[in-house]
């Protein structure tokens, strides 16, 4: 079975200053790990993916996010916070088979001017 | 490009009544899903496709009942609403495949009095 922890329901940042968004996750196969983020009043759009090539992966809008298999964890960073990154964040792990998603209980990222 | 149509936005139902929420998309896409999305608790799966004529559950499926008679469409049924049911509603398709990028709908918000 898979499950996602995401730690913190709610960030806050200031504007110019680095996110950092924590996920880890548990699988009983080799995982594949998703960010999505959802705008306000919006559905989710893919941030970034890891399905087994490079650790480290960059995404859209500047996101990149770290795959640690002895840690189990898939964090995600941005160097320098934006206005427009105020959404909620969502960490996911894809099922053994299929396209079916477990997410994380999502991080809600509040920017600061 | 249309993408993933929901209809309707918004919906308030009474305890015992049914209902259809639309999901249609104009991808091609083999995969759609539908997930309910409550606070603090991400989103859960509730029933999936992998074709036309083909579904399965998923993590939440009581009380829902799905159908895919087309590739393009994959309406959720509530037989009888319950107040638990109240919840934000998503659809999402992809392409088939373990990894592949979900795209989802803008959502339904629905409530159950």
């Amino acid at each position: 079975a898979q499950s996602v922890t995401q730690l913190g329901s709610h960030v806050s940042v200031s504007e110019g200053a680095l996110v950092l968004l924590r996920c880890n996750y548990s699988s009983s196969v080799p995982p594949y790990l998703f960010w999505y983020v959802q705008y306000p009043n919006q559905g989710l759009q893919l941030l970034l993916k890891y399905t087994s090539a490079a650790t480290l992966v960059k995404g859209i809008n500047g996101f990149e996010a770290e795959f640690k298999k002895s840690e189990t964890s898939f964090h995600l960073t941005k160097p320098s916070a934006h206005m427009s990154d105020a959404a909620e964040y969502f960490c996911a792990v894809s099922q053994a088979a299929g396209n079916k998603l477990t997410f994380g209980g999502g991080t809600r990222v509040l920017v600061k001017p | 490009n249309a993408g993933v149509t929901q209809t309707p936005k918004f919906q308030v139902l009474k305890t015992g009544q049914s209902m259809t929420l639309q999901c249609a998309q104009d991808m091609n896409h083999e995969y759609m899903s539908w997930y309910r999305q409550d606070p603090g608790m991400g989103l859960r799966l509730i029933h999936y496709s992998v074709g036309a004529g083909i579904t399965d559950q998923g993590e939440v499926p009581n009380g829902y009942n799905v159908s895919r008679s087309t590739t393009e469409d994959f309406p959720l049924r509530l037989l009888s609403a319950a107040p638990s049911q109240t919840s934000v509603y998503f659809c999402a398709s992809s392409t088939r495949g373990r990894g592949e990028k979900l795209f989802f709908g803008s959502g339904t918000q629905l409530s159950v009095l």
